[in-house]
């Protein structure tokens, strides 16, 4: 079974703040993804990655940076946190580069709150 | 823009009966759509997908139905059960280019009443 495992369930930083969300997977996947869950907007893409240190800007990808050095594990970096990023952030990753048929596997999410 | 629309918030059921969640989406390049489904504190879980080859793609009490002219897909489930109650969402994938990203819609709140 997939398990992909983020960090922290409750996070609260200041405005300003460097924050680092981590996210590990264990099935040896080619794609990683972050995407943020905001009421009435559904899911939208942050940033993902289809192979170690190769990144793609998703939808909405202002305000944020990723990192994957290693294939098990895709970091979102929030550089300088503002409120307006209070969010349900989700990782996922999937097998199958450029095919879309595998379903994304997702973590629990990692309820950010800056204050 | 919204390229897949979920324009239902919240969908209420007795139990026994039959839910139908509608999508609808814009993006001709798409070719591949799923439903996920969430129960809070949890992520979302993938519940059942359809090809865009097929209008018909059935799982249990899960049927995904697709309208490629009409550009809309629903999720129908038959018996409604109470463990149903999630919020569910359609997501929609341009294979060719997407590296299995997915697009996702709004979301609609499924409550199955007992």
């Amino acid at each position: 079974d997939v398990k992909v495992t983020q960090s922290s369930r409750y996070l609260v930083k200041r405005t300003g703040e460097k924050v680092f969300l981590e996210c590990v997977q264990d099935m040896d996947h080619e794609n990683m993804f972050w995407y943020r869950q905001d009421p009435g907007l559904g899911l939208r893409l942050i940033y993902f990655s289809y192979d170690v240190k190769m990144k793609e800007k998703g939808d909405i990808p202002e305000g944020y940076s990723v990192s994957r050095e290693k294939k098990e594990r895709f970091s979102l970096i929030l550089e300088s946190a503002s409120t307006n990023q209070t969010s349900m952030y989700l990782c996922a990753s999937s097998l199958s580069p450029g095919t879309g048929e595998s379903p994304l596997h997702f973590g629990n999410g990692t309820r950010l709150t800056v204050t | 823009d919204q390229q897949v629309k979920q324009n239902s918030p919240s969908l209420s059921v007795q139990e026994g009966r039959i839910s139908i969640l509608n999508c609808d989406y814009t993006n001709s390049m798409f070719d591949y759509f799923l439903w996920y489904k969430k129960y809070p504190a949890e992520g979302p879980t993938f519940l059942i997908s359809i090809s865009s080859i097929k209008d018909k793609n059935e799982d249990g009490r899960f049927t995904v139905f697709l309208n490629k002219s009409a550009k809309h897909l629903s999720l129908h489930i038959v018996p409604s059960q109470p463990g149903d109650s999630a919020v569910y969402f359609c997501a929609a994938s341009a294979r060719a280019t997407s590296y299995g990203k997915l697009t996702f819609g709004q979301g609609t709140i499924l409550t199955v009443h007992p």
